[in-house]
């Protein structure tokens, strides 16, 4: 059973357009959500995060969305750029006892058009 | 000046054989990770390290052992290498208190032929 449904699979965008992807989650216990950024042959790497006692975060061009009655939650990237080309992954956790069980969606393949 | 890194960056390696995986971080992190990114580009946790003591074990076959020689270190060892194994690993670390943020080495493809 997937805990966190990612979409769109994947997203073309064209240069200063803006990108969105989805994610949804089941589990309540999660109260940290963050999103995930992943070049080819690389690590993931940390783009933004929230916790549930927000309803938006903003970080330069990335914004995070957070509807919790909905159980939903949303990156937007302003102004798309094709540097921004990469796979990203939202992520759901609840934290206990000092660590955090990153449970994460498919991810989404985003191609950022000149 | 790497903050996590892991070696082999590359393993190919016949089916039945033994392998393991290194990674070690110098953020003075006490918690670590190994994950698992299978050919879909699909993250799944398959342990977690707390100060040397395991605290998340996924179910993953008893043929992945971690171990854990010090905070800074995670090691996986992979006994009786199946065709499924193939996939590309990572290992994390974060700390028990304050940011919630996992940093990621750059990866271990592992290919079993």
């Amino acid at each position: 059973q997937q805990q966190v449904k990612q979409s769109p699979q994947s997203l073309i965008v064209q240069k200063g357009g803006i990108s969105i992807i989805n994610c949804a989650y089941e589990n309540t216990a999660f109260d940290y959500f963050p999103w995930y950024q992943q070049f080819p042959g690389k690590g993931p790497a940390l783009l933004i995060a929230i916790r549930p006692d927000v309803s938006e975060k903003k970080e330069g061009r990335f914004t995070i969305s957070f509807n919790k009655s909905a159980k939903q939650f949303s990156l937007h990237i302003m102004d798309s750029q094709p540097g921004d080309s990469a796979t990203y992954f939202c992520a759901a956790s609840p934290f206990s006892g000092g660590y955090n069980k990153l449970i994460f969606g498919a991810g989404t393949r985003l191609a950022v058009h000149p | 000046d790497t903050a996590v890194s892991q070696t082999p960056k590359y393993l190919v390696t016949q089916m039945g054989n033994d392998k393991s995986i290194k990674c070690e971080q110098n953020l003075g992190h006490d918690t670590m990770y190994w994950y698992k990114q299978d050919s879909k580009k699909f993250l799944k946790i398959m342990f977690s390290y707390n100060n040397k003591e395991l605290i998340i074990n996924e179910t993953v076959p008893n043929r992945f052992s971690p171990k854990s020689p010090d905070k800074a270190h995670l090691n996986l060892h992979i006994n009786s290498l199946e065709l499924g194994d193939s996939a590309v690993y990572f290992c994390a670390s974060s700390h028990s208190s304050g940011s919630y943020e996992q940093f990621f080495g750059p990866g271990t493809r592992l290919t079993v032929l």
